[in-house]
């Protein structure tokens, strides 16, 4: 079953500019994990959240996590058009055994040149 | 990390046909994950195949149209049984590496199906 909706479902912005993508979840978890799909191919990792974090850098990419709010975001600054992808959000915890993820719905973010 | 491949990358079928998706890891792994992406839609995970033991089917998936093979620790194939349009998805392979409570899934490159 879906746990995460996201918003926005598409996102469309110029280059530079940066972008701001939201998931929230129903249960508790022990980790939310951002993915990046290009061109419906398969899912590239971008960054790992355990449930006692709440914040992590990785380059341009920002998340956050605010598990009273049962919700994370994914900023991605200085934005370039080879950021054009969908972004999910997935969950781990304990109920569904940690490994087995449940993913959002997505977010389809554009970058114009 | 890992690396994951998968054969074949798309394939057109035709209505009634099966078609056996393969999935390679470059390294051994206990457990691997097959996931559906009907198209415009997220993620959904079908199963998880475990070396040695039966897969374990999410709500809504059988083994009859989903049978999955796993004969060691680095490959795993699933089949898509007598297949009908709505069939037609992504399929994606993907294993765990890390501890378990923070694992970090890798994900093949996917398996495109078109069933006629």
């Amino acid at each position: 079953s879906q746990q995460g909706e996201e918003d926005p479902q598409a996102l469309s912005i110029q280059e530079g500019e940066n972008a701001t993508m939201n998931c929230s979840y129903k249960t508790s978890i022990n980790n939310l994990q951002w993915y990046r799909q290009n061109s419906g191919r398969g899912l590239v990792h971008l960054i790992l959240i355990r449930s006692n974090e709440r914040e992590k850098h990785s380059g341009r990419l920002r998340v956050t996590l605010d598990t009273s709010k049962k919700s994370s975001s994914l900023l991605i600054t200085a934005s370039r058009a080879a950021d054009t992808a969908s972004y999910f959000c997935a969950t781990g915890s304990a109920n569904t055994g940690f490994q087995k993820l449940v993913f959002g719905t997505g977010t389809r973010l554009l970058v114009s040149p | 990390s890992a690396v994951i491949s998968q054969k074949p990358s798309r394939d057109i079928c035709q209505r009634g046909t099966s078609l056996t998706i393969q999935c390679q890891v470059d390294s051994q792994v206990t457990m691997m994950f097959w996931y559906r992406q009907q198209p415009g839609q997220s993620l959904t995970l079908i199963a998880t195949a475990n070396q040695g033991s039966e897969a374990t089917y999410e709500s809504g998936f059988v083994i009859d149209k989903f049978p999955i093979s796993r004969p060691n620790l680095t490959f795993s194939t699933l089949t898509v049984s007598n297949m009908s349009p709505e069939d037609s998805s992504i399929y994606l392979c993907s294993v765990a590496i890390g501890d378990r409570s923070t694992d970090t899934q890798y994900f093949g490159p996917g398996t495109r199906l078109t069933v006629l």
